[in-house]
């Protein structure tokens, strides 16, 4: 089982739309949740990080962290083209915070 | 100023070359690593440097080798690369060394290297 899984995707929505995306995760003590973005021959850019339970929210962006489920999900509102790109999702252990385990990344198209 | 830079932008070398990817941040971040990523895949990570003393090797073969300097800099020395290390090369750093679990990495643009 692989520590962090996400849908490869790709997930197409139209613009404006919310983008949900979702990854989980297997180990039940990991203690921070990570979010990037990246386009197509680019580098991984954060976009979000969250650490506990709840919702956070950073313009048009919304990190969910359900501890007791394993997932964490970002809602993205109002959906834009250049939204398109691959997203990572990333989690790190307890016993090691500088140990990110990436998911292999959705991919999100955003239909003009 | 979150910026992490790296050069080369592009390498193409031999498998007999001998060469050097460099990092370099100054943020004051405390850890400094090193990714490997092939198209389509995630991120793998290959070195952690904290407090500029290696704390993390992902069992990386010998003919990549890392250093860093000091805490601004970050190497990778490549020698007797095979075709399959052609990759994106990352360099990434965050201001906790591991103590904190809010340890945000960021990466740096990258370095793509061809192995011919």
């Amino acid at each position: 089982q692989k520590e962090v899984e996400q849908n490869s995707g790709p997930l197409s929505v139209p613009e404006g739309a919310i983008a949900s995306l979702n990854c989980t995760y297997s180990d039940r003590v990991s203690q921070s949740f990570f979010w990037y973005r990246q386009y197509s021959g680019k580098s991984p850019e954060l976009i979000m990080s969250i650490y506990s339970n709840g919702d956070k929210e950073d313009g048009r962006f919304t990190a969910q962290l359900n501890k007791a489920s394993q997932y964490v999900s970002l809602l993205i509102r109002d959906s834009q083209p250049s939204d398109s790109a691959t997203y990572l999702c990333a989690v790190t252990p307890r016993y090691n915070f500088n140990k990110f385990y990436f998911g292999s990344g959705t991919k999100l198209n955003v239909k003009p | 100023d979150t910026e992490v830079t790296q050069t080369p932008k592009h390498l193409v070398m031999g498998m007999t070359n001998k060469k050097s990817l460099k990092c370099e941040q100054h943020m004051g971040h405390r850890a400094m690593y090193w990714y490997k990523q092939k198209a389509k895949k995630p991120p793998e990570l290959m070195f952690v440097y904290s407090y500029e003393k290696l704390s993390i090797n992902e069992s990386v073969p010998s003919r990549f080798s890392p250093e860093c300097p000091n805490s601004s800099l970050l190497n990778l020395h490549l020698h007797a690369l095979q075709p399959e290390d052609s990759a994106l090369y990352l360099c990434a750093s965050s201001q906790e060394a591991g103590e904190s679990s809010y340890n945000e990495q960021f990466f740096g643009p990258g370095t793509r290297l061809t192995v011919l």
